[in-house]
């Protein structure tokens, strides 16, 4: 069973530009969460949806940010006009009820 | 919210020592995970618990819901688990973790 899958890896963008962040999450997993972990920090909840659904987008900006998991296909995080302040690891967890899996993360880099 | 706090934040061992993590919480959780996460940003799964006391190798993990802590005993410490280590715990009813301040572990020869 493989894990939880993100990419790109590492994304480079310039200020202004879009960043899409996508999550495979395990299969049978039909909760998938987002996090953000700033340079030396702990990680900080984002958003958690279900197939079609967003459940809870308590921890993302309210602009310039959006997130997605459609029926079919991966879970996307989406910013917009990026800013430096946004260069962070970002990373992805699926769970299928109880335990939190996370993938390897993305890590965004804003020039 | 709740708050989760770890400790101690810095922690240097040598090779074969024995230590002890703590993770302090400020209310009921339904859910607590600890995570290591290595010195290549990856998170890797520990334990899964909300109470009880688990065993995984030279790993174990101890939580005492009741009073609101977790401990995490590593023993006989290899190089390879130097890196950060994090509770996190579930609440009430959000599904979220709550990630706390990490235990950076340094393991030397």
């Amino acid at each position: 069973n493989a894990g939880v899958m993100q990419n790109p890896r590492h994304l480079v963008r310039r200020r202004g530009q879009e960043a899409r962040l996508r999550c495979s999450p395990m299969k049978g997993h039909s909760h998938v969460y987002w996090y953000r972990q700033l340079p030396e920090e702990g990680l900080k909840f984002m958003v958690y949806l279900q197939k079609e659904n967003i459940i809870d987008e308590s921890g993302m900006p309210k602009e310039r940010f959006s997130a997605e998991f459609p029926k079919e296909g991966p879970s996307i995080l989406r910013i917009q006009q990026v800013v430096r302040g946004d260069s962070a690891a970002y990373f992805c967890a699926s769970s299928p009820g109880d335990t939190q899996y996370f993938g390897p993360g993305t890590r965004l880099t804003v020039l | 919210g709740i708050q989760v706090e770890q400790s101690p934040p810095d922690l240097i061992l040598q090779e074969g020592a024995n230590s002890t993590l703590r993770c302090n919480f400020s209310d009921s959780v339904n859910n607590l995970q600890w995570f290591h996460q290595n010195p290549w940003g990856q998170l890797i799964n520990l334990f899964y618990i909300p109470s009880g006391t688990k065993q995984n190798g030279r790993l174990s993990a101890t939580t005492v819901a009741t009073e609101r802590y977790s401990l995490l005993y590593i023993s006989s410490s290899q190089t390879t688990d130097s890196g950060v280590y994090f509770c996190a715990v579930e609440a009430g009813t959000a599904s979220k973790l709550t990630f706390g301040t990490g235990t950076r572990l340094q393991v030397t020869l």
